[in-house]
């Protein structure tokens, strides 16, 4: 079964430091991996995409990572600022879904000053 | 662009009334997605379409549960009747099939409440 497991679940840190966050999936075939920013009241937005062949990317202070042989991947907040205070979803896509989506269920993540 | 839209943004209903919920999609884009997220399964698939077409509503709970998209530019689900476990926020998102990543783009969200 294609799943989608999100680590840890929630997490506290202050401001100015950095965290990461974990993925695994089991998704196959696999076609892509997104991290989703979802602010509280608010629809997912995308920070970053990766395909197969892709092992990093980074969009300002967010660096999300890709094994593809291990099936993991990270996101990495630098400098954590009070506005990073948000859920953060994994999400697969599965080649020849038609783009359809598998979501994991977060890690909500709170910046505190 | 305004983004997807969506209406009602909050939703206060009674068991056993009907509900519906309402979605723009951004314009030009050909496919819409309606998701539901509650704190213990997160975001799940209800149904999509491509080009006003459902494809794959296997994600749709109960036959309570209906969707429809008349024209490029609208969809609705409804649901009738409305249960307690209905309540959780329900997400439309739309796409250009066929662009870069096939990249969704959600709506603010309307948040059900069935007493």
């Amino acid at each position: 079964k294609n799943q989608v497991e999100q680590s840890p679940q929630s997490l506290i840190i202050l401001e100015g430091k950095n965290c990461t966050l974990q993925c695994n999936y089991t998704v196959s075939p696999f076609s892509n991996l997104r991290w989703y920013k979802q602010d509280t009241g608010r629809g997912p937005v995308s920070l970053t995409i990766m395909t197969f062949s892709e092992n990093t990317k980074s969009n300002g202070r967010y660096t999300a990572t890709l094994d593809a042989d291990t099936k993991q991947s990270s996101l990495h907040i630098t400098a954590s600022q009070l506005s990073d205070s948000a859920s953060y979803i994994c999400v697969v896509s599965e080649v020849g879904s038609q783009g359809n989506l598998i979501f994991g269920k977060g890690t909500k993540l709170s910046v505190k000053p | 662009d305004a983004g997807v839209i969506q209406s009602p943004r909050h939703e206060v209903t009674e068991m056993g009334q009907e509900v519906t919920l309402r979605c723009k999609p951004i314009s030009g884009h050909n496919s819409l997605f309606w998701y539901r997220q509650t704190m213990m399964r997160g975001l799940e698939l209800l149904i999509y379409f491509n080009n006003n077409v459902p494809i794959d509503d296997s994600g749709m709970p109960e036959d309570r549960f209906s969707a429809k998209m008349p024209n490029a530019s609208f969809s609705t689900l409804k649901i009738q009747p409305s249960e307690p476990r209905d309540s959780a926020v329900y997400f439309c998102a739309s796409r250009l099939r066929g662009s870069s990543y096939n990249e969704q783009f959600f709506g603010p969200g309307t948040r059900l409440t069935v007493l």
